[in-house]
């Protein structure tokens, strides 16, 4: 019953630090999304995957970098930390994005601040 | 673009029923989710409307109007655990990729009392 399982879950970094957050899922879904939710702002759409090797921009993509080599797994990176991205990140995925109801299954989130 | 609006906070009391109203304004919609997110961990489903009318599922109904641009989530025999965030989300297709993206509004939070 793991479902979607995010490591780091709480992580402090000084601004130009680099890192990378981790999402696996293991209910084979084809989409994965990361998103950052800050207060007020809701949930926000940074990267997206539509399967194996493909990845796509979301609402709010600048200052981070995505890969997605292994079906089941898909990396966030920051490579030059700055305060504007201290936030809960989560990620996300669904078996695809139409059709009936294919809701997107959340991580626990990962919250990272930048000092 | 997307917009998305949704009361920022509201309060019931315990055994009473609350409806949060969701209005939008998308194109290419293809469907409106609702999820309950307790203050500190992940969102989970609550439910899906994509033909206008009712969605029961137990204590929490969930209605669309398209045509309106307009959806509400229902609420009966409010527990206490009830308290949370609702976010309402909107499915539709995404700078023509061919993909189809949610876009979240920025949730009402839900304080229940005694």
């Amino acid at each position: 019953n793991a479902g979607v399982t995010q490591t780091p879950k709480f992580r402090v970094l000084k601004t130009g630090q680099s890192m990378t957050l981790l999402c696996a899922q293991d209910m084979n879904h084809e989409y994965m999304y990361w998103y950052r939710q800050d207060p007020g702002m809701g949930l926000r759409l940074i990267h997206y995957s539509v399967g194996e090797g493909t990845t796509a921009k979301g609402e709010v993509p600048d200052g981070y970098n995505v890969s997605r080599l292994k079906k089941q797994n898909f990396l966030l990176g920051l490579e030059s930390a700055a305060p504007s991205q201290t936030s809960v990140y989560f990620c996300a995925s669904s078996r695809t994005g139409q059709g009936l109801r294919q809701p997107q299954h959340f991580g626990d989130g990962t919250r990272l601040s930048i000092l | 673009g997307q917009n998305i609006d949704q009361p920022t906070e509201m309060t019931a009391t315990e055994g009473a029923i609350v409806q949060i109203n969701c209005t939008y304004q998308t194109s290419g919609f293809n469907g409106l989710f609702w999820y309950q997110q307790h203050a500190g961990e992940a969102p989970t489903f609550l439910s899906y409307n994509v033909l206008d009318g009712l969605e029961e599922k137990g204590r929490f109904s969930s209605f669309l109007s398209r045509s309106k641009g307009y959806s509400y989530l229902l609420l009966k025999e409010l527990q206490m655990k009830d308290s949370a965030s609702y976010l309402c989300a909107v499915r539709s297709q995404y700078s023509g990729a061919g993909s189809y993206q949610l876009t979240f509004g920025k949730g009402t939070k839900l304080s229940v009392i005694p």
